[in-house]
């Protein structure tokens, strides 16, 4: 299996721009979950999914954010308007289940946004 | 509020020496903690996992332990080589809920 994979791997995008990130989670795994990486606030989850509905968003920033999982395979999360205090590295993590004792999840590479 | 502390946040160390890296945690209540590592411009990788019951796991020159009741987890690496190098994260896993709390991590350099 090709893991998680993520597109882009690097965004540069100017203050007031949509960006949209993108997640491919491993086949046949049913919960995906979005973070954001900072120096400040280290590794944050923003949102999950599971079995492609919304479970908990309580992680997302502000209205701005948005994410959704319109089939067990894709997943998006859009930022609109970009700020520059967006810029991180936004993760896409998936998991075959989620809620037992030796769950784990996987990530993908990452994306690094920069908003200028 | 559940909070993870890694200390140091960067740490380098000499080829062949075994290392010790730290987690505390704030609340004991907790269901699994994890390390993962974090290669520069990857994602990050489960290295163990050890359940709320467990007091410690091995996997080839990795060991974790847990001591729940002191909000303390170690990382011992043996026998360290370059390949090591890397940004171990340490994660709990709060019980009643489906987050993971992740510490910032420890910068971790091993010289040749």
């Amino acid at each position: 299996d090709a893991g998680v994979i993520q597109s882009p791997r690097h965004e540069v995008t100017e203050m007031g721009q949509e960006v949209t990130l993108r997640c491919k989670p491993i086949s046949g795994h049913n919960s995906l979950f979005w973070y954001r990486q900072t120096m400040m606030r280290g590794l944050e989850l923003l949102i999950y999914f599971n079995n492609n509905v919304p479970i908990d968003d309580s992680g997302m920033p502000e209205d701005r954010f948005s994410a959704k999982m319109p089939n067990a395979s894709f997943s998006t999360l859009k930022i609109q308007p970009s700020e520059p205090r967006d810029s991180a590295v936004y993760f896409c993590a998936s998991s075959l289940k989620w809620g037992g004792p030796t769950d784990t999840q996987y990530f993908g590479p990452g994306t690094r946004l920069t908003v200028l | 509020k559940q909070e993870v502390t890694q200390i140091p946040a960067a740490l380098s160390v000499p080829e062949g020496e075994n290392l010790v890296l730290n987690c505390s945690f704030t609340d004991s209540a907790i269901y699994n903690l994890q390390w993962f590592r974090q290669d520069p411009g990857k994602g990050l990788t489960s290295l163990l996992l050890i359940q709320s019951s467990q007091r410690e796991q091995t996997s080839g020159r990795l060991n974790a332990s847990l001591d729940k009741s002191s909000g303390r987890s170690t990382l011992y690496i043996a026998a360290s080589q370059p390949g090591d190098s890397a940004t171990y994260l340490c994660a709990v896993r709060p019980i009643r809920d489906d987050k993971i709390i992740f510490g910032k991590g420890t910068r971790l350099h091993i010289l040749p």
